[in-house]
Parts: structure tokens; C-alpha cells; sequence
């Protein structure tokens, strides 16, 4: 079975700051995707990015990029330059080749303070 | 990028009754569409995996009869919530796999409230 752990329940940073929220995960597949998703208040599920595990550079996107270990199973996000607007849940999540569905963290929420 | 529309956004219903949720692919065809459940501050759940021209596949614990899922175009996936209860009020939510990376857009999600 798959699974994905978020262990920071609730983070907060100053605006201009730069955060990382940590994930890990476990899978017995070899190829696989992982992904970052942010769900504002709104509750819209919106894609901040994604990595391919064979590729082994970093995904980056605009202020956001991740520290992928595939060795160590982690794949941490990084918010760089922190906005008003980036406060939201942030989720890992998983891609299941076979089933092709996604397995999510618990999630953890972020404020961005003033 | 991908757009997923679902329908309606908010509903409240009685007891009882069934209530249909709609899942639309706007700008690409989509063969297969999962349907979550969110409960408040808490992550999603898969509930079942939309196929078109075929079944869905349920997960572990999910009721097949009262969830009813019909996925009947390329482009469109129903969920039916069937006599429903007020435990099933909950934050549904659709999404569908485009792209080589297999990347899930979501829909805006739909709250149910069962009185």
C-alpha cells in the first residue's frame, strides 16, 4: 500500500519569507509522479507542482520548488518570497500508476502573516 | 490549463431523498474520473474511480448503492448520493487525470448539507 505523510500539521511564515513543508512517502512502484496541492478557503484544489521520480533535477515554478530524495522517500516544498496568498492547505500527494488515482497527506495548513 | 466544472456547487437536501452531482470535463476528454470525500480540515478520501463504458471501482468501505456513479460521456461523470442521511453531508469533490504525467485537475467541489 501507498502512503504519504505530512508530520507539520500547521506552519506559519512572515510575508517575504521563505518556508518548507516536509513530506514523505512510501511506495513500491519505480516510477511514479508526486505532486504539490494547495487548497485556498475556497476549497479549489489547485496543482503548485509536480515531479517526475525518474527525473532527478528539482521541479521548479516560479517561487515554488522542491527538495525531491528518492532514496530517502522525501519530497519536500519550498515557498520562496512568502505572499498573503499563499495561505492555504498544502497537500502531497502520490500518483498511482495502477490505479491512477492519488493517494494525499494529511496536509499541512499555512499561514502567511503580515 | 484543464478546466473540471461540477454541478451544483452547494445543496441541501432532506433526509431521505438523493441528491446527483455532476463532473464535466471542459476542454478535454477524460476515460477516467475519481470522485473524494473531504471532511472538514481533513484531507481527501478516494471514494470510487469513474470509468466511462464501464463500472466504477468502489474503494474498501465505500457503499456501492448508495453512492451510484455513472460516468456516460467522455466529458461528463454523475455522482448520486441515494436516500441520503445527515452523516453523508460532507465536501465532495471530482477530479480527472490529462496528460502523459497523469495530473489531476479538480473540480470546485460540492457541499452537501443533509437535514
Amino acid at each position: 500500500a501507498q502512503t504519504v505523510t505530512q508530520s507539520q500539521p500547521e506552519m506559519s511564515v512572515q510575508e517575504a519569507e521563505t518556508v518548507t513543508l516536509s513530506c514523505t512517502y512510501d511506495t513500491s512502484e519505480s516510477n511514479y509522479y508526486l505532486f504539490w496541492y494547495k487548497q485556498p478557503p475556497s476549497r479549489q484544489m489547485i496543482l503548485v507542482i509536480r515531479q517526475e521520480a525518474y527525473k532527478q533535477q528539482n521541479a521548479t515554478e516560479n517561487r515554488f520548488s522542491v527538495n525531491f530524495q528518492k532514496a530517502a522517500k522525501s519530497f519536500s516544498l519550498k515557498i520562496s518570497d512568502s505572499q498573503l496568498g499563499d495561505t492555504a492547505m498544502y497537500f502531497c500527494a502520490l500518483h498511482n500508476t495502477g490505479r491512477r488515482a492519488l493517494t494525499f497527506g494529511s496536509g499541512t495548513r499555512l499561514q502567511v502573516q503580515p | 490549463g484543464a478546466v473540471v466544472s461540477q454541478h451544483p456547487s452547494r445543496v441541501i437536501c432532506k433526509s431521505g431523498t438523493s441528491v446527483k452531482i455532476e463532473c464535466r470535463s471542459l476542454d478535454f476528454q477524460a476515460t477516467t474520473m475519481f470522485w473524494y470525500r473531504q471532511f472538514p480540515k481533513q484531507s481527501l478520501m478516494l471514494m470510487a474511480t469513474s470509468n466511462e463504458g464501464s463500472k466504477a471501482t468502489y474503494e474498501q468501505g465505500v457503499e456501492k448503492d448508495k453512492f451510484l456513479i455513472n460516468h456516460a460521456s467522455l466529458t461528463l461523470s454523475t455522482l448520486t448520493v441515494t436516500s441520503a442521511h445527515p452523516e453523508d453531508s460532507s465536501f465532495y469533490i471530482c477530479s480527472a487525470p490529462r496528460g502523459l504525467q497523469e495530473t489531476q485537475y479538480f473540480g470546485p467541489g460540492t457541499r452537501l448539507l443533509v437535514l
